[in-house]
């Protein structure tokens, strides 16, 4: 059974710094890994999607790597702003049925 | 921007009652699904859907749960008897293509049950 795990659980950085957010994974057999932002109370926001046959995708301030082998991807976030304050998700995706880690929620303070 | 749309955003029901929770999934996607996330708990999988029928299930989406596409447009959860435990932010997703690769997943602002 595939177990989703994001490391540290809890950030808090001053403004402008860059953001690392790990996720690591079981089961090397996914066919994507999204990565979601989760407001308070909120749905789920989809910030990248990087496919199986990529090792990294970027939007904006936004990379996100992946290394299937080792079970491992990886958000970073440039040039850190409090509106990037929330709780953001991995999940993997095995045939449509995404698994979630439990998230790591960030404090940006200006 | 299209978006997955759901209603209501917060529903209190008594234990033992019957709920349907709507979404309107995105127009040209063929592939819906319902998660829930439980207070302070991951985002779990229910159920996916295709073609008019369930494409996968978890554990936890036993005889209680129901989904149906009743027309074109929307797609429904129904929980026929609410226990305390059902208690959670339910969220649609959809999705434009069809397992084993289905691409990005939208997720909706998702509706919150409370069941007292």
């Amino acid at each position: 059974k595939q177990e989703v795990t994001q490391i540290p659980a809890a950030l808090s950085v001053p403004e402008g710094e860059n953001l690392v957010l790990n996720c690591s994974f079981t089961d090397s057999a996914i066919y994507n890994l999204q990565w979601f932002r989760q407001d308070p109370g909120k749905g789920l926001t989809s910030l990248l999607l990087i496919q199986s046959s990529q090792r990294e995708q970027t939007s904006g301030r936004l990379n996100a790597s992946l290394d299937k082998s080792s079970g491992r991807s990886t958000l970073y976030i440039a040039a850190s702003q409090p509106g990037d304050s929330a709780t953001y998700l991995c999940a993997s995706d095995s045939w449509g049925k995404l698994q979630f880690g439990a998230g790591t929620q960030v404090v940006v303070t200006p | 921007e299209p978006e997955v749309t759901q209603t209501p955003s917060h529903q209190v029901t008594q234990m033992g009652q019957e709920v349907i929770l709507r979404c309107v999934p995105i127009s040209n996607h063929l592939y819906f699904y319902w998660y829930r996330q439980i207070l302070g708990q991951k985002v779990e999988f229910l159920v996916s859907f295709y073609n008019n029928e369930i494409s996968e299930k978890s554990e936890i989406f036993d005889d209680q749960f129901s989904v149906e596409r009743p027309d074109g447009s929307n797609f429904t959860l129904k929980i026929r008897s609410t226990k305390l435990e059902d208690s959670a932010m339910y969220f649609c997703a959809s999705s434009e293509r069809r397992q084993p690769n289905t691409g990005e997943l939208f997720f909706g602002e998702g509706s919150r049950l409370t069941v007292l």
